[in-house]
């Protein structure tokens, strides 16, 4: 079945730092990538959608400009979380669509980000 | 925003008893409705995917039922088992666009 491969599954990153997670379709191509995050005892929260080769669009409160996504190919899609500070640590997963399209979603397996 | 909302927000059963969770929704423009079971340190996993009302979906032990004009669906485990421990999320799909919005899903714990 399909599969997306998420790295890294753990980070701890000092405040004011970047850090960059990589979403890869191991056997399929994603045309679409959705990032989600979720806070303790919250849901997964939508935070953008990118279409490969195109600009991401953000949910209403998220900030382009601090969660930088790059979808340049069909096979990758990575999110760079810049200048992170304490209140960033989150738990961030993606979920990507084929060209198939349809009902199917695949998701990575999350990463847990902790600015210290 | 739409408010997707799951019931209980955790259960702990023993091993063989069958149990249900409930996943609402907005019964306006539905589209789809997902179900995920989805384990420590790994990809949530799809269940089912739910489109006509009165769908009745099944799995295994597992299965589910969705009413599209109340706004709801329900999750049965029939006979559970320890390795049925998850947390087990539902999605909605409203109109035509495609992303999904979750609730805060149900943590089983299955007891041996």
């Amino acid at each position: 079945g399909a599969v997306v491969s998420q790295h890294p599954s753990r980070v701890i990153c000092k405040s004011g730092t970047s850090v960059k997670i990589e979403c890869r379709s191991l056997d399929f191509q994603a045309t679409t990538m959705f990032w989600y995050r979720q806070f303790p005892k919250q849901s997964l929260m939508l935070m953008a959608t990118s279409n490969e080769g195109s600009k991401a669009t953000y949910e209403q409160g998220v900030e382009k400009d601090k969660f930088l996504i790059n979808h340049a190919s069909l096979t990758l899609s990575t999110l760079t979380v810049t200048s992170a500070h304490p209140e960033d640590s989150s738990f961030y997963i993606c979920s990507a669509t084929g060209l198939a399209g349809g009902y199917g979603y695949t998701f990575g397996s999350g990463t847990r980000l902790t600015v210290v | 925003i739409l408010n997707v909302e799951q019931s209980p927000q955790s259960l702990h059963v023993q091993e063989g008893d069958s149990t249900n969770f409930t996943c609402s929704f907005p019964s306006s423009n539905f589209y789809a409705l997902h179900w995920y079971r989805w384990e420590t340190a790994k990809s949530p996993e799809a269940l089912f995917v739910m489109t006509l009302n009165g769908d009745e979906k099944k799995k295994g032990r597992i299965s589910a039922t969705l009413n599209t004009k109340e706004g709801y669906s329900y999750l049965y485990i029939k006979g559970s088992q320890p390795e049925d421990s998850a947390t087990y999320l539902c999605a909605f799909i409203q109109g035509s666009a495609r992303q999904l919005t979750f609730g805060s899903g149900t943590q089983l714990t299955v007891l041996p």
